[in-house]
């Protein structure tokens, strides 16, 4: 099977202007989560989408949202840019919600200027 | 809230020689797995190897091997004949095993980067 997916793999965006990261997880994966990293917050979790449905969000200001489509695909946006949301985007998937192994994509790498 | 303490930021070893990782964890759960994932210089993260909480038995994948002593929260993670290509930063992770409906998610731990010196 094709591993987790993302694109675009590097952005370079403006102060005040918006993204929109995409996700494809591993055929059959239903569920799939966001992660940032960066040097001085380690990685924290953004949220998880299953079945369409926010089903868990961690401590993010309300500029950070996505979505999941019915293929399970799932887009993350960004809007209103600071620099502090310059980072690595890790998305995971997992086969279930009963299933705890998660698979990690290659992140994409946006830096804010 | 949980949290996940890796002790050692960074770790040298040489070449097959053996290194082990600490991790330390804090938890209420009882119910819980344990991770841990290397991010090599390509940033891919990538699971090593897993622990239930339940298990009483350490897990094992090839050579890399953990020490989990649940009552002493701690997780540590034994690389054996160590190779070149294990240089990363390795990352320890606690997962609960909530609810369906309470939602559940990743605690990372700081991160230690590994070296492998030829």
């Amino acid at each position: 099977k094709a591993g987790v997916t993302q694109t675009p793999r590097y952005l370079i965006k403006t102060r005040g202007q918006q993204v929109t990261l995409s996700c494809s997880p591993i055929s059959g994966h239903r569920s799939v989560s966001w992660y940032q990293q960066t040097p001085g917050q380690g990685l924290q979790f953004l949220f998880e989408y299953f079945s369409e449905t926010q089903r868990n969000k961690g401590n993010f200001p309300g500029r950070f949202s996505g979505r999941q489509f019915s293929n399970s695909r799932s887009e993350m946006n960004v809007s209103t840019l600071e620099l502090g949301d310059s980072a690595l985007y890790l998305c995971a998937s997992r086969e279930s919600r009963d299933n705890y192994e998660q698979y990690f994509g290659p992140g994409t790498r946006l830096t804010v200027t | 809230a949980q949290t996940v303490t890796q002790s050692q930021p960074e770790m040298s070893v040489q070449e097959a020689e053996t290194v082990t990782l600490s991790c330390t964890y804090d938890t209420s759960e009882s119910n819980y797995y344990l991770f841990w994932y290397k991010q090599p210089p390509s940033r891919q993260m990538i699971l090593v190897i897993r622990q239930e909480a339940y298990k009483q038995q350490n897990a094992t994948e090839n050579r890399f091997s953990v020490n989990f002593q649940k009552a002493a929260k701690s997780f540590s993670l034994k690389i054996s004949d160590s190779q070149l290509g294990d240089t990363a930063m390795y990352f320890c992770a606690f997962w609960p095993r909530l609810k369906e409906t309470s939602g559940s998610r990743l605690t990372f731990g700081e991160g230690t980067q590994l070296t492998v010196n030829p």
